[in-house]
């Protein structure tokens, strides 16, 4: 049972370089998030598809484009990468009332 | 055991104690919570859920209580290991169909 896989798990990119983070989810689930974690600041949402063909802005979504792809994959994308883009990306996917599972996440340097 | 009364960013336990980590919420209006274990380098985990229609619920050596009228959230770990050593994290959801929205977590230390 893979779960929630999320590509690459580490990268560092120039500033104003742009990227697509993956990310894909075997259990059937409708909704997927896209979260950044910070030092201190926890995990704050970034955009999220609560099914097949919608998206919505979360928390802090300046800077970010996302598309969900297919009900498996939903994918974010930095278009000109910044230093305070510098951060761990959590991507997740829930069904339903239930708690979310979470990939284990990309490590992103913008220098 | 040992608990904090306000939301605190490090507890330090040790083991065999009862560990309490608490966690404020903003929204009165949201009507589903859980708490998750973040691990060095890891994805957060899932460790129990609680509705709003409920005070308490129990799971293997962890406790969720649910105060509405102070809005506050507490953990309760019975009998913590090193293993329990992590991040915990509360998390409410607005209403349903939202997406959840996190605390900023809790460190948990705990010393054998």
């Amino acid at each position: 049972n893979a779960g929630v896989t999320q590509t690459p798990k580490f990268q560092v990119l120039k500033t104003g370089q742009s990227m697509t983070l993956q990310c894909a989810q075997d259990m059937n689930h409708n909704s997927m998030y896209w979260y950044r974690q910070d030092p201190g600041m926890g995990l704050r949402l970034i955009y999220y598809s609560a099914s097949e063909g919608t998206t919505d802005k979360g928390e802090v979504p300046n800077g970010y484009n996302v598309s969900r792809l297919n009900k498996r994959e939903f994918s974010l994308r930095l278009e000109s990468a910044a230093p305070s883009q510098t951060s761990v990306y959590f991507c997740a996917s829930s069904e339903g009332q239930r708690g979310y599972t979470f990939g284990s996440g990309t490590r992103l340097t913008v220098v | 055991g040992e608990s904090v009364g306000l939301h605190l960013p490090t507890l330090s336990v040790q083991e065999g104690d009862n560990s309490i980590i608490n966690c404020a919420y903003s929204n009165s209006a949201s009507d589903y919570f859980i708490w998750y274990k973040q691990e060095s380098g890891k994805g957060p985990q899932f460790i129990i859920d609680i509705r709003s229609n409920m005070d308490k619920r129990q799971g293997q050596r962890v406790t969720v209580l649910l105060n509405k009228t102070v809005k506050h959230l507490s953990l309760q770990i019975a009998a913590t290991q090193p293993g329990d050593s992590a991040v915990y994290f509360c998390a409410e959801r607005g209403q349903a169909g939202t997406a959840l929205i996190f605390g900023k977590g809790t460190t948990l230390s705990v010393s054998s």
